[in-house]
Parts: structure tokens; sequence; C-alpha cells
């Protein structure tokens, strides 16, 4: 799997859009972004996945760039149970065999 | 996807005993995949469980100190053996039950583990 790197830490505001970048400069054409976060003490969670189109669902979007070297993950409207450290993981599609491997993360801090 | 149900939630053990840690999937998984997460750390795999045949360890686990079992389909334990307190941590159980391109991943909500 590619090697990610993300910001240690972020702060947002609460209401207002949470922006967490992601670099994967080594990435593959077959390996895909995904998101995953933990909020404090709970099992990860997943949030959103994509390959090179950009992505929506209810809990984020996926925005990847077109050379896909980067991503960003957007909350729109970030809330205080948005706190937690947020994990861009890159990997190839259907070997589920193998776990997910877990960098640093980001931790956001979503404040009143 | 899987749900996965996960215990003990926590637990203080005192240093040389050992904890069995269970995780019951509602469904029929073929991998489980056991992590340890210490503090502030992130998560580390230890070792990946396939039912029927012995786990597979990542480097720096041993199975003499993180005992796994697979008996069927639907329920793992990870054993803590000979606990210190370098092995407080949070133990997290994982499949991919209920999906294969990465985001049916489903964890237990986690043991943590306090050696004294």
């Amino acid at each position: 799997d590619a090697k990610t790197t993300q910001p240690t830490s972020m702060d947002c505001a609460e209401g207002r859009a949470a922006n967490l970048p992601c670099n994967h400069s080594t990435i593959s054409g077959n390996e895909y972004v995904y998101w995953y976060r933990q909020i404090h003490s709970q099992g990860p969670q997943y949030i959103i996945h994509g390959l090179k189109n950009n992505e929506t669902n209810e809990m984020a979007s996926l925005i990847i760039t077109e050379d896909r070297k980067s991503s960003t993950l957007i909350l729109p409207h970030a809330t205080l149970r948005d706190t937690a450290v947020y994990y861009c993981i890159v990997r190839v599609a259907g070997n589920s065999g193998y776990a997910l491997n877990f960098g640093k993360g980001t931790s956001l801090l979503v404040t009143p | 996807s899987a749900v996965i149900s996960q215990k003990p939630s926590r637990d203080i053990c005192q240093r040389g005993t050992s904890l069995t840690i269970q995780c019951q999937v509602d469904s029929q998984v073929t991998m489980m995949f056991w992590y340890r997460q210490q503090p502030g750390q992130s998560l580390t795999l230890i070792a990946t469980a396939n039912q029927g045949s012995e786990a597979t360890y990542e480097s720096g686990f041993v199975i003499d100190k993180f005992p796994i079992s697979r008996p069927n389909l639907t329920f793992s334990t990870l054993t803590v053996s000979n606990m210190s307190p370098e092995d407080s941590s949070i133990y997290l159980c994982s499949t991919t039950g209920g999906g294969e391109r990465g985001y049916g991943y489903t964890f237990g909500s986690g043991t943590r583990l306090t050696v004294v």
C-alpha cells in the first residue's frame, strides 16, 4: 500500500467546513483512497473512499487531485461530534484478506 | 457490514496474569484482524486470523504472548499473556465482512486494558 502523509493536528470552528489534506504521491493506478475516523476510545469508522473522481456521501466529500497525488476530505459543516482522529489510507481494492494499515492520522478538534 | 461485539470493554489486571478478549461477529467472515493501540498512538496490527489455520503474526508479536483462537467463522479470541504494564493499551478486533473494496472493514468497540 502507498504511503500517506497527513498533518498531525487541525482545528475547526463548529459549523464551518473542515478540510483535511492527505498526500499520497506514490499512489498506484489501481489504488483507492479511503478515509476512516476514530472517535476517542472507539473503533475506527469508515467515512468515504474514491479512485479518481470526487465523491460525496452523507458524511463527507472527497476531492482527489487530477494527478491523484493528494486528496482532501471535507466535512461541510463540522460539529463537536466530528472531533476525532482521521486516517487517510491508500490501498488496492478487493484485497480484503489484508488488514488496513493505519498511519498517524490527523487529530481534528472542532471548537464551539 | 458485519457487526462485532467485543468484550470486555475494559479491565484492570495484575502483572503476570492473562486476559482473554472475545469478538463475536453477527455473520460469517473469513478474516479477522487484531490490533493494539498504545496510548496516544495509531493502530498497530498484531495478527491476522483465518478460520481453520494458525494466525499470522506481524513483526514484533509472537504467539506465546498473544495466542489467538478462531474456532469458527463468527468468533475469535485474543489472549494477552503474562502481562506487564507495557501491555496497557486498547485492543481491537476487525473484519472485512460486508465489503470487498476497503470500506467494509468494521471494528469492535475495543478493550481498554490497564496492567498494574
